[in-house]
Parts: structure tokens; C-alpha cells; sequence
């Protein structure tokens, strides 16, 4: 079955306390995306990557580093959280052909 | 730029109702546009998708939508609506076939009334 896994799913943190959003597919993508939701702004790209190796900012990178080192996995990085950060993150990962397959969401507040 | 607008944060129709949702786009090049649905607590679900194939497009649960190039919309229709109708629709668009670069508008809260 065709997959996104994000963990942790809910996180409480402190202000600057780094963290780490994991992610994986299990659809040997190229292409995976990070995007954050706020109530009334909808989904906004933060990183994306079109492989290994090779990521670029989106529309809301500040506060965010990703790395892909290896081709399942693409993690979101709060190096030091801050209250703006809170929100609900999602990983995508889309075929050519343009479906994009989402994990469930991880929900985080900084405080 | 490609943009997307989705006009009404909210809308509340009745069990049995049509529903419809509205969506335009800004783009400079044919875009491909998709909906899609988030139930409470859950991820986005793709609803259906148009990439320059027929202007109506059927996607799942009963919704179709309609690509207007002269009204640079995609509004979202269904004829019935059912309680489990009850969620959160968001447009989007891209230019680019790897979908790596997707612009999703504001949101449409979707409310069915008994």
C-alpha cells in the first residue's frame, strides 16, 4: 500500500528546542514536499525535493532546513522552534501526473 | 505567478442540497488544478484532478468540477449533499507536470445541515 509517514503526529516543545519531523514513502517517489497549514492560509510549501541530494525553498522556508540523503526519507528541521511555528505540518510526496499522496499530519505547538 | 482563490470560508447547505464550491486560478500557462477534501483530523484526500483532458471532470464521492479557461475557474459541484459531505475542500494548482510546485488557496469548511 502506497504510504507517507510522518512522525510524530503530536508534539508539544519549548521555544528553541531543536526538532526533527520525520518522513517516509514507500513509493520509490523523486519528489517529496513539506507544506504547513494554518487556519485560513491553506497549505504553503515550505521545502521540496526533486531527489537525492536536491532540495529547494518553497513559499515559507524561514525557521526550516530538510535534508535527503536517501530517496524514502525527507525530514523537516526546527532547528530553534518558535511560537509562530506552531501549526499542522503535512509531508507530500507526488507522482508525475501530479496525484500527491500526504501523510497523515503532525501537529506542533512551540511554546 | 499562479495563484488560487476560493471564495467563502464557509459554506453551509442543507442534506440533499447542490453543493458548490468556488475556485479560481491565476495562471500563465495551462494549469493543472485539483480538489481536495480533508475530514476532521485527517490528511488531504485528492478529490479528482484536471490536466488538460475533458473540461469536466468526475472525481470521487459524487463531485465533479468544471474547467472554465474564459472564467479561470474550477468550481466544484455536487448535486446531493450527504452529511459525510461535512469537510474542509481545498483547490490547487500547478504549472508543472512533476507537481513538485503546488499552490493550494485558503479553504472551503463545508457544513451539511439535517
Amino acid at each position: 500500500e502506497a504510504q507517507v509517514t510522518q512522525n510524530p503526529r503530536y508534539l508539544i516543545t519549548v521555544t528553541g528546542k531543536k526538532l526533527t519531523v520525520t518522513c517516509s514513502q514507500n513509493m520509490n517517489h523523486e519528489y517529496m514536499s513539506w507544506y504547513r497549514q494554518d487556519p485560513g492560509l491553506g497549505l504553503r510549501q515550505i521545502y521540496y525535493s526533486m531527489n537525492v541530494e536536491v532540495t529547494d525553498k518553497g513559499d515559507v522556508p524561514e525557521g526550516y532546513k530538510v535534508s535527503r540523503k536517501e530517496k524514502r526519507n525527507f525530514p523537516l528541521i526546527l532547528e530553534s522552534p518558535s511560537p509562530n511555528q506552531t501549526s499542522l505540518y503535512f509531508c507530500a510526496s507526488p507522482l508525475p501526473g501530479n496525484t500527491i499522496y500526504f501523510g497523515e499530519g503532525s501537529w506542533l505547538t512551540v511554546v | 505567478a499562479q495563484s488560487v482563490t476560493q471564495l467563502g470560508s464557509h459554506v453551509s447547505v442543507s442534506e440533499g442540497a447542490l453543493v458548490l464550491l468556488r475556485c479560481n486560478y491565476s495562471s500563465s500557462v495551462p494549469p493543472y488544478l485539483f480538489w481536495y477534501v480533508q475530514y476532521p483530523n485527517q490528511g488531504l484526500q485528492l478529490l479528482l484532478k484536471y490536466t488538460s483532458a475533458a473540461t469536466l471532470v468526475k472525481g470521487i464521492n459524487g463531485f465533479e468540477a468544471e474547467f472554465k479557461k474564459s472564467e479561470t475557474s474550477f468550481h466544484l459541484t455536487k448535486p446531493s449533499a450527504h452529511m459525510s459531505d461535512a469537510a474542509e475542500y481545498f483547490c490547487a494548482v500547478s504549472v508543472s507536470s512533476s507537481a513538485s510546485k503546488i499552490i493550494f488557496g485558503s479553504g472551503t469548511r463545508l457544513s451539511i445541515r439535517p
